[in-house]
């Protein structure tokens, strides 16, 4: 699996558009990018998954470039309960036969 | 979407006992996976539980302390064995539900006293 790097921490305000990148220049070409939210107790949750280009959902958008070494999550107008640890994963989508390798995450603090 | 259970959600116990997390899902799946989360770090997977075979652990985890038990395709424990301080974590169970992605418990709180 491609590692990834992410800032450690980032802070916001209500409102706001919030742009966490994610840094993986070992990506190999079967590779997808997911991102995954976690709340204080709780088990992480699916946010969005993409190959290349742009890929846009309900709660946020993923841009991802053209060389594919790294991405970005968008959230647009947060709020409070955006705050949580926000993990970049890397590696080949769905079967099912391997777990998932957890970087650091990046701890979003959402300010009103 | 489906629904994964854990139980308990937490537990407070003593060193050099044993305690065992159950995980249920509403749907079959094949794979059942465990991860360790240690206070204020990422997750750690420990093991992958097949239905009807033996678990496949990760390095730095056996058996012998994280036995594994997957008796059909919606059901799966996790023992941790002969507790010590260190064990306290959340762990989590995780299931793959679709094409895009992976499926978490609610965890189980442990804290070893």
């Amino acid at each position: 699996l491609a590692k990834t790097t992410q800032p450690i921490s980032m802070d916001s305000y209500e409102g706001q558009e919030v742009n966490i990148t994610c840094s993986h220049n070992n990506i190999a070409t079967n590779d997808y990018i997911t991102w995954y939210q976690q709340f204080p107790s709780q088990g992480p949750r699916f946010i969005i998954q993409g190959y290349k280009t742009k890929v846009t959902n309900e709660v946020a958008s993923l841009f991802i470039p053209a060389d594919r070494k790294s991405s970005t999550l968008s959230l647009p107008r947060v709020s409070l309960s955006d705050t949580a640890v926000y993990y970049c994963l890397v590696g080949e989508t769905g079967g099912g036969a391997d777990g998932l390798t957890f970087g650091k995450g990046t701890h979003l603090i959402i300010q009103p | 979407s489906a629904v994964i259970s854990q139980k308990p959600s937490r537990d407070i116990c003593q060193r050099g006992t044993s305690l065992t997390i159950q995980c249920q899902v509403d749907s079959q799946v094949t794979m059942m996976f465990w991860y360790r989360q240690q206070p204020g770090q990422s997750l750690t997977l420990i093991a992958t539980a097949n239905q009807g075979s033996e678990a496949t652990y990760e390095s730095g985890f056996v058996i012998d302390k994280f036995p594994i038990s997957r008796p059909n395709l919606t059901f799966s424990t996790l023992t941790v064995s002969n507790m010590s301080p260190e064990d306290s974590s959340i762990y989590l169970c995780s299931v793959v539900l679709s094409l895009y992605g992976y499926t978490f418990g609610s965890g189980t709180r442990l804290t070893v006293v």
